[in-house]
């Protein structure tokens, strides 16, 4: 069965440092991934996806996912932190079941610091 | 961009009572809409999907007859909590795409609290 494992429920970085948030998928087909940014008392916000074209994907807010077949990861990185960072992320791949539906991982809370 | 709203926001209801919760697609037409709840601190756990025109398809676990969803138009869907209890307060976020590989749009999600 297609999942996707969040690695750490928590990550904490300062303002301006790296953030990285793991996400490994199982899949026995080529995956389409997603990562997903929730506020509180929100709904969810696309941030990128992969869906087999270019391993390395762009998404909004200076983010970025790199899929690695061979580590069947698809890890979320931005290279500095702003306070705005701080939120939920959700890693998702979509699976078909009879029909397209999209499972989320555990989820990841960043916490920023200043 | 395309817009979902969800319906109310916040809700609390007494236990015993029926809840209902509206998902609209404002700016699209929704062809597939998905129920979720999530509990606090916790991942979104996929309750339903419903398709314009047709009964919804639960996922394993999830009471039929507690959590009614109707997709009666393209651009609506309502999950009714049924005799609501208080281990029935949850967050619950609905979503919507257009067509099979169109991306998902989420709504703001409602909290629900049974006293």
């Amino acid at each position: 069965a297609q999942s996707v494992t969040q690695l750490g429920s928590h990550v904490s970085v300062s303002e301006g440092a790296l953030v990285l948030l793991r996400c490994n998928y199982s899949s026995s087909v080529p995956p389409y991934l997603f990562w997903y940014v929730q506020y509180p008392n929100q709904g969810l916000q696309l941030l990128l996806k992969y869906t087999s074209a270019a391993t390395l994907v762009k998404g909004i807010n200076g983010f970025e996912a790199e899929f690695k077949k061979s580590e069947t990861s698809f890890h979320l990185t931005k290279p500095s932190a702003h306070m705005s960072d701080a939120a939920e992320y959700f890693c998702a791949v979509r699976v078909n079941t009879g029909g397209f539906k999209t499972i989320f991982g555990a989820g990841t809370r960043l916490f920023v610091k200043a | 961009g395309a817009v979902v709203s969800q319906h109310p926001s916040r809700v609390i209801c007494k236990s015993g009572t029926s809840v209902k919760i509206e998902c609209r697609s404002l700016d699209f037409q929704a062809t597939t809409m998905f129920w979720y709840r999530q509990f606090p601190k916790q991942s979104l756990m996929l309750m339903a999907t419903s398709n314009e025109g047709s009964k919804a398809t639960y996922e394993q676990g999830v009471e039929k007859d507690k959590f009614l969803i109707n997709h009666a138009s393209l651009t609506l869907s309502t999950l009714t909590v049924t005799s609501a209890h208080p281990e029935d307060s949850s967050f619950y976020i609905c979503s919507a795409r257009e067509g099979m590989d169109s991306p998902l749009h989420f709504g703001n999600g409602t909290r629900l609290t049974v006293t």
